[in-house]
């Protein structure tokens, strides 16, 4: 069956660290991936899309790597900081639909 | 700019009652698309828009209708309202596929 899997208990990290989340996937085979934030009551806000031929991708303290092969994103925030705290969601984009398939998100909780 | 807004934020409806839901965006984008989040899951795509006049159905389309009927709005029925309709919902528009997509803050429906 297609599945996607983020971790589901929430990530406790020491600010200043780095957090590094999750985003596995089988029988998908995404032309892209992309990463949200979601704080609670609010919608997802996009930050960051990698293509299947890009290893790895950055945006300030954001780094996103993407291996085809293991069918796996990483997603980095480095000198974490407690306004990181959050949902994120990573969403697979399909090459021939219009839809996105998302996961269920991982909560992070980034401590002073 | 607004961005994506959704109307209303909260709503209580007793089962078999109808509604809509409003979403509205001024990015001119093209296409729009509603999901439900439910504890635990991703995000599931109900129906979507490829284009004013034009609809088609997500991964859970039934119980839902839609109208797109001028572009910067997209409109999400219930006919007879379930408790299984309980949800947080979300509309969302982007440029194209495999563009970052906007989301609106979402609607709190709880059916009784």
């Amino acid at each position: 069956s297609q599945k996607i899997e983020q971790n589901s208990e929430a990530l406790n990290i020491q600010e200043g660290k780095t957090a590094t989340l999750t985003c596995n996937y089988t029988n998908y085979s995404p032309a892209y991936l992309q990463w949200y934030r979601q704080d609670p009551g609010r919608g997802p806000v996009f930050l960051l899309l990698i293509r299947e031929n890009e290893k790895e991708k950055r945006k300030e303290r954001l780094k996103v790597t993407f291996d085809t092969t293991l069918k796996q994103s990483l997603f980095h925030i480095t000198a974490s900081q407690p306004a990181d705290s959050a949902t994120y969601l990573c969403a697979l984009d399909m090459r021939s639909n219009y839809q996105l398939i998302w996961g269920a998100g991982t909560k992070l909780i980034i401590k002073p | 700019n607004a961005g994506v807004t959704q109307t209303p934020k909260f709503r209580v409806l007793k089962t078999g009652q109808s509604m809509t839901l409003l979403c509205a965006q001024d990015m001119n984008h093209e296409y729009m698309y509603w999901y439900r989040q439910d504890p635990g899951m991703g995000l599931r795509l109900i129906h979507y828009s490829v284009g004013e006049g034009t609809t088609a159905k997500g991964e859970v389309p039934d119980g839902y209708n839609v109208s797109r009927l001028k572009k910067q709005n997209f409109l999400l029925g219930l006919e007879s309202a379930a408790p299984s309709q309980t949800s947080v919902y979300f509309c969302a528009s982007s440029y194209r596929t495999n563009t970052e997509a906007f989301f609106g803050q979402g609607t709190r429906l709880t059916v009784v």
